[in-house]
Formats: structure tokens, sequence, C-alpha cells
């Protein structure tokens, strides 16, 4: 079945590092996304790792994929007030042409200066 | 900016009603994907199109319905309003149907009086 998990709620100071964690249960997923809301916008992509892949690392950003525990995570170096948010973990299946995402509750990430 | 277009972004109708809420996607993209966001059941996938025709379904009521234009626009039709359909509905396009990165319009949200 499908299911993604997240905890709901993470805070941390000014020039921490942040990491959010999923737990996801389908294992033939393909595509593993991290996507930011901010209060009253949209969702922003903010990347995505294939599951062949252990990690990827896009700036600030460093997602890790544990394919034998199901577990992603996403780290955020030196954390700003700007990167306030709820994060949400994704996860698409399906056959190609067919890639719907299932997301989990999000993380709200609070930033103290 | 996504380049995911919807309209309206509020609309605020009683129960009974029917609305129709519209999506551009971005320019190339032709999967065209309907999510609702709402606080008891968090994101979830209704309905994708691909190049016009119905790809995919996910939690769509009997009560909603989509279609994509020849122009790639899509609309959401939801009738017979109930006050439990009131939430953040989001259009996100990618570029073909199997395409691993989808893009959020910045929601439509509607409330149910």
């Amino acid at each position: 079945g499908e299911d993604v998990e997240q905890s709901l709620f993470l805070s941390v100071r000014e020039g921490d590092s942040s990491v959010i964690n999923c737990t996801y249960t389908d294992s033939s997923s393909t595509y593993l996304y991290w996507y930011k809301q901010e209060p009253g916008a949209g969702l922003q992509l903010l990347t995505y790792i294939f599951s062949n892949m252990d990690m990827k690392q896009d700036q600030r950003l460093t997602v890790l994929l544990n394919k034998k525990d199901k577990h992603l995570s996403l780290r955020i170096a030196d954390t700003q007030t700007g990167d306030s948010a709820i994060y949400f973990c994704a996860e698409s299946m399906g056959d190609t042409g067919r890639r719907a995402l299932t997301f989990g509750s999000g993380t709200r990430l609070q930033v103290q200066p | 900016d996504s380049g995911v277009t919807q309209t309206p972004k509020h609309l605020i109708t009683a129960t009974g009603q029917r609305v129709t809420l519209r999506c551009s996607p971005r320019s190339g993209d032709l999967s065209v994907y309907w999510y609702q966001q709402s606080l008891d059941q968090g994101l979830q996938f209704l309905i994708q199109y691909y190049n016009g025709e119905e790809r995919a379904k996910g939690n769509i009521l009997e009560r909603f319905s989509a279609q994509q234009f020849p122009d790639l626009h899509s609309e959401l039709n939801l009738s017979s309003l109930e006050l439990g359909d009131s939430a953040l509905y989001f259009c996100a396009s990618s570029l073909v149907g199997g395409s691993y990165e989808q893009y959020f319009g910045p929601g439509t949200r509607l409330t149910v009086t």
C-alpha cells in the first residue's frame, strides 16, 4: 500500500542544520521528492531523487535515501528564517505516464533567530 | 513562479452549488494533475490528464469531474458541494505523463458555507 509518514514539527536555530525525515512503504516507488509550502502559497519543488540513488546534493540541500529501511531525509545546511515552511515528502509510482504523487502529512519547520 | 496558473484564487459558495476551477499548465507541458489539500485528508491526488485524455484517477468523488481542452488548459468541476469539500485545490503540470518533475500552481481556495 501507499503510505508516507513524516514527523509533524521541527524547530531549529538560525545557522544550524535541519534534518527532516520521511518513511515510505511502497518499494516500487521510482522517484522521491521534497516540496516546500510557505503560508498561503503553493508547493515549490525543492529537489527529488531517483530510487536507485543514495544521495543527492543541491546547494544547501542534501537528500539521503536508505532503500532498505525505506527512509528519506532532507538536510538543510545553514538554515535561515526564510526556510520556515512546511516540507512535504512525496513518492511517485505507477507506470510511465501515470506518475501521481503520494504525499506525507508535512513537517512544519520553525527557524528561530 | 512555477509557470502554472490557476483561477480563481478564492471561491466562496453555498452547499449544493457547482463550481469550476481552471488551470493553465506551464508552456510545453502536456500533463495536468489535480490535487486536493484539506486539514482532514492532507494532500490527495484526484485525477490526471495527458494531452486531452484521462490518464489516472485517484480519490476523486463522483460529484467531481475534470477535462483537459485542446489548448491543454484543464478544468475541475465540483458539483453538489458539501461543507467537507472546502479545501485548497492544486493543479500541477509536467512535460509528459511520466516526467519526474511536477510543478504546482498557487491553488484555488474553496470555501463551502
